[in-house]
């Protein structure tokens, strides 16, 4: 079975602060995702990476950085959290040329 | 721009009754079209991936059919345990290798 692992369910940070989101997968899959997903609005692209070091901007990027420095690792990053990012974060993998994503658990992230 | 609505927004069935849920979209070019189930506060748990009109795949209580332009899923004599959120997406050919997401139909089923 494919596993996604997320460092944290839940995290309560500050205004500001840098705040770093852990994803880790064990199938030796390509591509990496980060999605967030608030009430209403579905989830929503933020980065996805196809190979290590490699990275491309999703529909909503502002205020996030990623980073892939090895295959099975992808982080992303809140430089200055704002209230406005709290949410659920989802991270997910998937093969290339088999395009069924598979999710972590996710971290519901609260900026205070 | 990949778009995907679903509906309704909520269903509540009682134990037993068989209904359908709807998934609208528009892609250029049909890559592949994903179901998944979402239970509260978890992530979301692959179900389906249908590639072409008149494909049908099945899971226990679940059928996922597909036309060139949505399709359903099928929940025969639904019991408690299949109350969740049910998620729809598309995947285009063209450009990136994301998913494109609707918003999801919150399914409750009443014992």
């Amino acid at each position: 079975d494919v596993k996604v692992t997320q460092s944290s369910r839940y995290l309560v940070k500050r205004t500001g602060e840098k705040v770093f989101l852990e994803c880790v997968q064990d199938m030796d899959h390509e591509n990496m995702f980060w999605y967030r997903q608030d009430p209403g609005l579905g989830l929503r692209l933020i980065y996805f990476s196809y190979d290590v070091k490699m990275k491309e901007k999703g529909d909503i990027p502002e205020g996030y950085s990623v980073s892939r420095e090895k295959k099975e690792r992808f982080s992303l990053i809140l430089e200055s959290a704002s209230t406005n990012q709290t949410s659920m974060y989802l991270c997910a993998s998937s093969r290339t040329g088999r395009d069924t994503q598979y999710f972590g658990p996710g971290t519901r992230l609260t900026v205070l | 721009e990949d778009q995907v609505t679903q509906s309704p927004e909520a269903l509540r069935l009682q134990e037993g009754e068989s209904s359908s849920l709807n998934c609208s979209y528009t892609v250029s070019g049909l890559r592949g079209l994903f179901w998944y189930r979402q239970d509260p506060g978890k992530g979301p748990e692959f179900l389906f991936t249908l590639y072409s009109a008149g494909e049908e795949k099945e899971k226990e209580r679940l059928k996922a059919t597909l036309t060139k332009k949505e399709s359903f899923l099928h929940i025969t004599a639904p019991k408690p345990e299949d109350s969740a959120t049910y998620l729809c997406a598309v995947q285009a050919w063209t450009g990136r290798r994301a998913l494109t997401f609707g918003s999801g139909t919150r399914l409750q089923v009443q014992p």
